[in-house]
């Protein structure tokens, strides 16, 4: 099945600087979600982009489909940005092409 | 907004007891899905319906059914729990065609003694 990356898997940030999380993946896909799980499990959608860049307030997104990876930005961080930051894939064909299959997240500390 | 609801945030049951649990989606998606998350193994899919009483076994079926009787409604049971089961269980929908994204319910934490 696809595999995905997620690099890195720690980090910790002062707050107010800036970050890039990256996203491998190993085949064609379509569907790439990025997801925010809060410190009570909820995954909170906050992009779902199989390809191009979308930006939502302080987070923007791009995903180059043809060369397999996905960016999360996050700018200004703040400490309620803390939390485990998951990519999660669709696979663009064949069995399972309705499933996500999930990186092991990046876990970010935003410090005061 | 997409809503999905899941009957409990936490569960506690006992070895060799039956468990359901539960999932509700209120738009209408064509498919739901079972994933279970452990620390250190990440989210792995247990099971997936794309249709009413339609199925399919994600990578971890083994010691869990599902049930899908109403297209809103998809329930995972574990028909004998066992303590390798303790776990946080998340149900997801999405629709069917180009634009598939899915949404997660909060979670249900389930302890097995």
């Amino acid at each position: 099945g696809i595999q995905v990356e997620q690099s890195p898997p720690d980090l910790i940030l002062q707050e107010g600087a800036n970050s890039t999380l990256r996203c491998n993946f190993s085949d064609s896909v379509n569907n790439l979600q990025w997801f925010h799980q809060n410190p009570w499990g909820q995954l909170i959608n906050l992009f779902y982009i199989p390809s191009g860049t979308k930006q939502n307030g302080r987070l923007s997104a791009t995903t180059v489909a043809t060369e397999r990876y996905s960016l999360l930005y996050i700018s200004s961080s703040q400490t309620t940005d803390s939390g485990v930051y998951f990519c999660a894939v669709g696979p663009a064909s064949g069995a399972g092409s309705y499933q996500l299959t999930f990186g092991k997240g990046t876990k970010l500390s935003v410090i005061p | 907004d997409v809503k999905v609801t899941q009957s409990s945030r936490y569960l506690v049951k006992r070895t060799g007891e039956k468990v359901f649990l539960e999932c509700v989606q209120d738009m209408d998606h064509e498919n739901m899905f079972w994933y279970r998350q452990d620390p250190g193994l990440g989210l792995r899919l247990i099971y997936f319906s794309y249709d009413v009483k339609m199925k399919e076994k994600g990578d971890i079926p083994e010691g869990y059914s599902v049930s899908r009787e109403k297209k809103e409604r998809f329930s995972l049971i574990l028909e004998s729990a066992s303590t390798n089961q303790t776990s946080m269980y998340l149900c997801a929908s999405s629709r069917t065609g180009s634009y598939n994204e899915q949404f997660f319910g909060p979670g249900t934490r389930l302890t097995v003694l």
